[in-house]
């Protein structure tokens, strides 16, 4: 079965940065689109980046432009996220989910259980 | 930007019908994909592509898209759909959610 396990989240300070990473199993890893979406303490889903089956095309969102960076090994089945220069409003529990498909159009199918990140001084 | 609009909260009783709306500029030109997610829990997958429902989910979930709205209903309301219900939809290379609605059920 489809598995998605993500890490590394903590309490930063700001400023600080954090590599989260979400494990796979259950699925080609390889074939499928995937994205970090998070959701802050009491508040919606808020789409992060996305980062296409081969990694050759990658996007984030603009709250995130420039301080992130969404990456991929298909040899270990893992996604990433790089996250630089923490600000407190990066305060969330992070998902990794799966894209249905290669389309960007498609829906997640599949998330993780979450990672949570603490920004704070 | 993309903006999409929700009802903030839609209540039910217990075996009616729940309509919860997500509204968008040209929503029906796009893929609009339904999360549910209870306390606690990851988001959940119940309706892709406007109306198409994943194995495992319920008959009693499904949806439709109309002029600028799209719309998932659930059938046949029990306490154990309630939750938060987010629509999603893809545009200009950015992933858009809407602000979540929650559905109680009393």
């Amino acid at each position: 079965q489809v598995q998605l396990v993500e890490s590394g989240g903590g309490v930063v300070q700001p400023g600080g940065f954090l590599r989260l990473s979400c494990a796979t199993s259950g699925f080609t890893f390889s074939t499928y689109g995937m994205h970090w979406v998070r959701q802050a303490p009491g508040k919606g889903l808020e789409w992060v980046a996305s980062i296409r089956d081969d990694g050759s095309d990658y996007h984030h969102a603009a709250s995130v432009q420039g301080r992130f960076l969404i990456s991929r090994d298909n040899s270990r089945n893992t996604l990433y996220l790089q996250m630089d220069s923490l600000r407190v409003e990066d305060t969330a529990l992070y998902f990794c989910a799966k894209q249905r498909g290669w389309l960007a159009t498609d829906d997640l199918d599949f998330w993780g259980q979450g990672t949570l990140v603490t920004v704070s001084s | 930007s993309y903006e999409l609009t929700q009802p903030l909260s839609v209540s039910v009783a217990p075996g009616q019908t729940a309509n919860i709306t997500c509204g968008g500029d040209n929503i029906g030109t796009k893929h609009v994909h339904w999360y549910q997610q209870k306390p606690g829990q990851a988001p959940v997958l119940v309706i892709y592509r406007g109306s198409h429902r994943p194995s495992g989910v319920p008959e009693r979930f499904s949806g439709s898209i109309s002029g600028n709205t799209a719309t998932l209903t659930i059938s046949r309301a029990q306490a154990g759909d309630e939750a938060d219900y987010y629509c999603q939809v893809y545009d200009s290379s950015t992933v858009f959610f809407g602000p979540g609605a929650t559905v109680t059920v009393l």
